[in-house]
């Protein structure tokens, strides 16, 4: 998707191991979210940013944390890895009006 | 935000409109209706949105009735890669809202030959 560079594509980790998924864009929008996806199920809102230096909790924030400190890359931090977490993450970004939402074609993450 | 309710699913032919419904009783007068899809595996896409008028792009157009409690998008000539998850979700345009999008379970629109 246009603007939102999301890496890596694929990841397996073992359980209690951290890692960061990175996302960057390239947009300037003032907005960016991170969401996972399990099988057959909705998008669900781990951690969102309204801007650079400001973050705050969405639906299921634990075992995540983020940071922003530019407008351009909203990274999430798994910090120690469970089978839990195997799932779909996406990376969103936003403009201002919320006419323009972009997402990163998604990190397949598999814990075992 | 106020809560919104789709239908599960739902079937289309192939060049036919398809109608997506969306419940929001419970939207508040400065809340926007926004339509999202998902094509399989891939991230969600903006659709269009809308307060009051009805509203066309050249994706769909949004229909929403006088008392703003429901709203239909609609695909005027379905084709097979419309087939998707389709999110309706109403939140207020341009406030600390804007960017913390709550994704429902959607409808799932099949596109048959």
């Amino acid at each position: 998707n246009a603007g939102v560079t999301q890496t890596p594509k694929f990841q397996v980790l073992k359980t209690g191991q951290s890692m960061t998924l990175q996302c960057a864009q390239d947009m300037n929008h003032e907005y960016m979210s991170w969401y996972r996806q399990d099988p057959g199920m909705g998008l669900r809102l781990i951690h969102y940013s309204v801007g650079a230096g400001i973050t705050d909790q969405g639906e299921v924030p634990n075992g995540y944390n983020v940071s922003r400190s530019t407008t351009e890359d909203f990274p999430l931090r798994l910090l120690s890895a469970a089978p839990s977490q195997t799932s779909v993450y996406f990376c969103a970004s936003i403009n201002g009006m919320g006419t323009e939402a972009f997402f990163g074609q998604g990190t397949r993450l598999t814990v075992v | 935000d106020a809560k919104t309710t789709q239908p599960t699913s739902m079937d289309c032919a192939e060049g036919r409109a398809a109608n997506l419904p969306c419940n929001h009783s419970t939207i508040s007068g400065n809340e926007y209706v926004y339509w999202y899809r998902q094509i399989h595996s891939q991230g969600p896409q903006y659709i269009i949105h809308g307060l009051k008028n009805n509203e066309t792009n050249e994706m769909a157009s949004l229909i929403i009735t006088e008392d703003r409690k429901s709203s239909t998008l609609i695909l005027p000539h379905a084709t097979l890669r419309d087939t998707a998850v389709y999110y309706c979700i109403v939140r207020v345009e341009g406030s600390s809202n804007t960017g913390k999008l709550i994704f429902g379970q959607g409808t799932t629109l099949q596109v048959k030959p």
